[in-house]
């Protein structure tokens, strides 16, 4: 079955850098467009970055742009996140998800808490 | 940047009961809308795309309707299981994707 299991959450100083990743099993990794969502705590979704299934295109929200990156390889199923200027209104939940036959998401991992905080 | 807003911000609805949930998207999506549920410590899990179609493995009750701008999720008779979060999703006009933010069913 279809199994998305995220690592590398924790709790990292403003300014500082933290990357997390997703291992992917149960499905043919290199067949799918990735998606990165996050939650801070108590609120709702938002779509952060995604990841086309070759890895040439990486497409970013305005709110991370220039401060993460987006990668996968595929020969390993994983997907990864590389946060860079890291500030408190980055403290969230970050789920990775797989792209369903349009830009939905049929999958989800667990999730990693990643808090930011002096 | 579409914005979808969800009404209403909670719903308080008895077991066996019917709980409609809206989704209005500030241009129109097309059919290009998800529905996803989520409990508390879970990720999300999709229950409809295409705004009417159901995922695998989701139970009848659920359905899902509406085209353009406004969006109806309904679950025919509220098992307990199904008091959660929900969210609306447009993939119509992206980046970025954008989700509503959430109703709460609760228990009545």
């Amino acid at each position: 079955q279809v199994q998305l299991v995220e690592s590398g959450g924790g709790l990292v100083k403003p300014g500082g850098s933290l990357r997390i990743s997703c291992a992917a099993s149960g499905f043919m990794f290199s067949d799918y467009y990735m998606t990165w969502v996050r939650q801070a705590p108590g609120k709702g979704l938002e779509w952060v970055s995604h990841i086309t299934s070759s890895g040439d295109i990486k497409v970013y929200a305005d709110s991370v742009r220039g401060r993460f990156t987006i990668s996968r390889d595929n020969a390993k199923n994983s997907l990864s996140l590389q946060m860079n200027s890291l500030r408190a209104e980055d403290t969230a939940t970050y789920y990775c998800a797989r792209w369903g036959y349009s830009v939905y998401f049929d999958y989800w991992g667990q999730g990693a808490l990643v808090t930011v905080s002096s | 940047e579409i914005v979808m807003t969800q009404s209403p911000d909670t719903l308080s609805v008895s077991p066996g009961e019917r709980a409609t949930l809206f989704c209005r998207a500030s241009q129109s999506v097309r059919s290009n809308l998800a529905w996803y549920q989520q409990k508390p410590g879970q990720a999300p899990r999709l229950l409809i795309h295409d705004a009417s179609t159901r995922a695998t493995g989701i139970p009848a009750r659920f359905s899902g309707s509406g085209s353009g701008t406004e969006f109806t999720l309904t679950i025919s008779s509220l098992q307990s299981e199904d008091f959660a979060v929900y969210y609306c999703q447009q993939y119509k006009k992206w980046p970025p994707l954008t989700f509503g933010g959430g109703t709460k069913v609760e228990i009545k």
